[in-house]
């Protein structure tokens, strides 16, 4: 079974530029989640999607973040415009959906902003 | 607000010993806890998930117990090894869409 597919896997911008991740979830599963983990820090969940809809956004910082889900399955989170706190790693979970089961994560992807 | 801690922040131990890794969380009203370890480099591959009604999860080495009236877990892993060189977090599950409240983690080394 294929995992959580996320891309790019490294990016290194300047501040003030844009940046886009990428993420296939496992096929089936209705609930992705992007989170964001600062080095030495526990992942920080930015937004919750149940298939289509948004379910948590409360963390995601709305004036420079952005996330969309097409069609229920993959999935794409935006920086526009990058400062240097924004440099993490992002990670992209999926599971069947709800309480009670297992998350898999993606490999991450590591933003650098310089 | 939840919060979770773990305590250590960095372990080291020799190969063979057992590994005894704390997690508490200061809200007892959780749906689950999952333990899940991350290699450097690498996204978080889960290892237990204990549910609010159960007192412990096992699986081959690894066991995590669940206190929730105190708001800890504990996580043993047996006879250590090099391999289990890792980051080990864990996570409290808090509401019915499955949004999980991450700890720190605790950095581990296993010494040959």
């Amino acid at each position: 079974e294929a995992g959580v597919a996320q891309s790019p896997r490294y990016k290194i911008i300047e501040k003030r530029q844009s940046v886009a991740f990428w993420c296939n979830p496992i096929s089936g599963h209705a609930t992705l989640y992007w989170y964001q983990q600062i080095l030495g820090q526990g992942p920080k969940l930015l937004i919750q999607f149940q298939n289509n809809g948004v379910v948590d956004d409360s963390q995601l910082p709305k004036d420079r973040f952005s996330a969309e889900r097409l069609k229920g399955v993959d999935s794409t989170l935006k920086i526009q415009p990058a400062k240097l706190e924004d440099s993490a790693v992002y990670l992209c979970a999926s599971s069947i959906g709800g309480r009670g089961n297992t998350i898999y994560f993606g490999e991450g992807s590591w933003l650098t902003v310089v | 607000k939840q919060e979770v801690t773990q305590i250590p922040a960095a372990l080291s131990v020799p190969e063979g010993e057992n590994l005894v890794l704390n997690c508490s969380f200061t809200d007892s009203a959780i749906y689950n806890l999952q333990w899940f370890r991350q290699d450097p480099g690498k996204g978080l591959t889960s290892l237990l998930l204990i549910q609010s009604s159960q007192r412990e999860q096992t699986s081959g080495r690894l066991n995590a117990s669940l206190d929730k009236s105190s708001g800890r877990s504990t996580l043993y892993i047996a006879a250590s090894q090099p391999g289990d060189s890792a980051t080990y977090l864990c996570a409290v599950g808090g509401d019915s869409w499955g949004k999980l409240q991450f700890g720190a983690g605790t950095q581990v080394v296993v010494t040959p």
